[in-house]
This record gives C-alpha cells, structure tokens and sequence, in this order.
C-alpha cells in the first residue's frame, strides 16, 4: 500500500472545467510537491510546500493552482485547462532532503 | 538546472554490468536516484549527500563526485527486474528542497 493517496486516479475534463486533483500523506512530512509527466519524459517539477512555504516553477501557467489546507493534504486546482496539459501528475512527500514518496498518480486527460 | 543523463537508453543481457551517468552544470548538494517502471510511480533507490560518498545496497551502487559536480549508478549482474527508466534527480540548495529530475535513461535488461 502506498503511503501517499492520490485522487482520481483518472481524470476527464473539458477545457472549460474547473476539477482539482488531491493528495494526502499520514507520514508527517513536512514538504509535499506536485510533479507532472508527459510520456517517455522525467517527472516536471511543478510546487513545492515545504513548511508551509511555496516555491513555484515559474514555467508553470498560472491555470494550475496548488493548495495546502494542512501539512497533510495538498491540491492542485485546474482551471481552463488546454490538451496539452494531459499528463500524468504525481503528488510525493518528504521530510528533510530524504526520499521522495509518490503517490500512484492522477492521470488527467484534457479534452 | 536539469542535470543530465548519459547514456539515454542501453540494452543488456541478464547478468551484465552497466553504468549511467549524472552531470550538472551547477554545484549540486545531493542527488537521488529513482527507478521508474512503465505505469508506475518512481521508486527510490538510494541518495548521496556528500562529495565523494559512495553508497550502495545488493548490486546497485552509486558515487558522487562533488567537485566533477558528477554522479555515477552502478548496475552490477543486472537481473531481468532492473528494467526500467533510472532518473537522478538534484538539488542545489538547502532551502526549498526543490528536487529536478535528470533526463532519464532508459534499461531493457533482457534473458
């Protein structure tokens, strides 16, 4: 069993929805990130909250919004999304510079 | 950021060595590895956080080389469940715990 859930594990949207993608980790971590994945690509990094704190990758547009409401949830909220923002997201956790723990993913298509 | 892997893909035979590679063109604080199998998160499998450290576990094994901002996987008696994509993944700072992914290479560890 994985220690970091993600849900849906699929996703369906049309360009003009609003959905968001959640995570939650029950390991006490205290950094979470969202990554994004095109096929055959390494994983994009897109946030990270780490003590509370955002870091954004600014090449990420601004139709992706993330949201911490506790140190162990994390969403990405998506908005007017575009079909070249199918991917595979991938939430992962940490605690210090330690090993990533991800989630198994929410594959999200965009119609 | 990115750092770099090399090579991109290798093919081996069940019991054969292989070693890929990591470079960065800017001074990195630690590097992970990852091994990702097709439809599946990343998994960790070791990290480095010291200049010159070498680490390892059964036949995987790693090295970096802080002052050739470089580190290396070793594969060793490579068995049919090494296949998959290796990513290394950088960090620069001690701060946000940004984690970038290398380009990835590509394993096919065949009978």
């Amino acid at each position: 069993d994985t220690e970091v859930t993600q849900t849906p594990k699929h996703l369906v949207m049309g360009m003009t929805n609003k959905k968001s993608l959640k995570c939650e980790q029950h390991m006490g971590h205290r950094a979470m990130y969202w990554y994004k994945q095109k096929a055959k690509k390494p994983p994009e990094l897109m946030f990270v909250y780490s003590y509370e704190k955002l870091s954004i990758n600014e090449s990420v547009p601004s139709r992706f919004s993330p949201e911490c409401p506790n140190s162990s949830l994390l969403n990405l909220h998506l908005h007017a999304l575009q079909p070249e923002d199918s991917a595979l997201y991938l939430c992962a956790s940490s605690q210090g510079d330690t090993e990533l723990f991800f989630g198994e993913g929410s594959r999200l298509t965009v119609l | 950021q990115q750092p770099v892997q090399s090579p991109q893909a290798v093919i081996l035979r069940e019991g054969e060595d292989a070693v890929i590679n990591c470079s960065s063109s800017k001074a990195l604080y630690s590097v992970h590895w990852y091994r990702q199998k097709h439809g599946e998160a990343p998994v960790f499998l070791m990290i480095l956080l010291k200049g010159g450290e070498q680490k390892g576990h059964e036949k995987i094994s790693a090295s970096f080389n802080e002052k050739k901002q470089q580190s290396s996987l070793y594969l060793t008696a490579s068995q049919l469940s090494y296949s998959g994509t290796y990513f290394c993944g950088g960090r620069w700072d001690t701060g946000f715990q940004k984690l970038v992914f290398g380009t990835g290479t590509r394993l096919l560890v065949s009978p």
